[in-house]
């Protein structure tokens, strides 16, 4: 029994540059969740998914920032242009939809530098 | 718009002392989930406890308690006998209740350490 994984698991770029990250999510979860988790904060919502549709997403994810999930499986984060404040652990989760609540799985994180 | 404040930031105890870690929430939803995960030093979310705010019954679990106070939007956790693997981050989180998940929104957490 897998849990939810992301590669890489830490990321150090130069500001201006591109980087994008993985999640896979338990095989069976159909909802994924992108959350960046700053130096003494809590999670902050990206965005997330259902299959392959993009449900929601936060303000926080500004035009630099997107994510896909073609075909309901894996999803990339991609981040362009990344700035110094880019810079925190990016946490994905993963849930089933059937019932009133299916609580949500997190990866270990990837955690991003950008110098 | 909803919101979850710890207060605590850190918090430091002898081993086998009793600590409670506070939570108060904000939300204009009358139907809603509130949690308590831990993050240890390997960074990993761990997942204690879920609470519908329809159940304000407080739930014991092993050295783990939670106060669930809806007149005082607080939900609470208290561990008992603290031991040093308690020591870790804590957070409080609360959710809309509909259909399916919805994303989590999270407090700053609590770091607590437990010395032996």
């Amino acid at each position: 029994d897998t849990g939810v994984s992301q590669n890489p698991r830490h990321k150090i770029t130069k500001r201006g540059q591109n980087v994008t990250f993985r999640c896979d999510p338990i095989s069976e979860h159909n909802r994924l969740y992108w959350y960046r988790q700053t130096l003494g904060q809590g999670p902050e919502f990206l965005t997330y998914f259902q299959n392959e549709a993009q449900l929601e997403k936060s303000r926080l994810l500004s035009d630099r920032f997107s994510a896909e999930r073609p075909k309901g499986s894996f999803s990339t984060l991609e981040i362009q242009r990344t700035e110094q404040g880019d810079s925190a652990m990016y946490l994905c989760a993963s849930s089933g939809t059937g019932g009133s609540w299916n609580e949500q799985f997190f990866g270990p994180g990837t955690r991003l530098t950008v110098l | 718009a909803q919101k979850v404040t710890q207060a605590q930031t850190e918090i430091s105890v002898v081993e086998k002392e009793d600590v409670t870690l506070d939570c108060v929430y904000e939300t204009r939803d009358t139907t809603y989930y509130l949690f308590w995960y831990k993050q240890p030093p390997s960074g990993e979310l761990v997942f204690l406890i879920r609470r519908n705010s329809f159940d304000e019954q407080n739930e014991i679990s092993g050295r783990y308690s939670w106060n669930f106070q809806k007149s005082t939007s607080s939900f609470n956790f208290t561990i008992t006998a603290s031991q040093v693997v308690d020591s870790a981050v804590y957070f409080c989180a609360l959710s809309e209740m509909n259909s399916g998940n919805t994303p989590l929104v999270f407090g700053k957490g609590t770091r607590l350490s437990v010395i032996a």
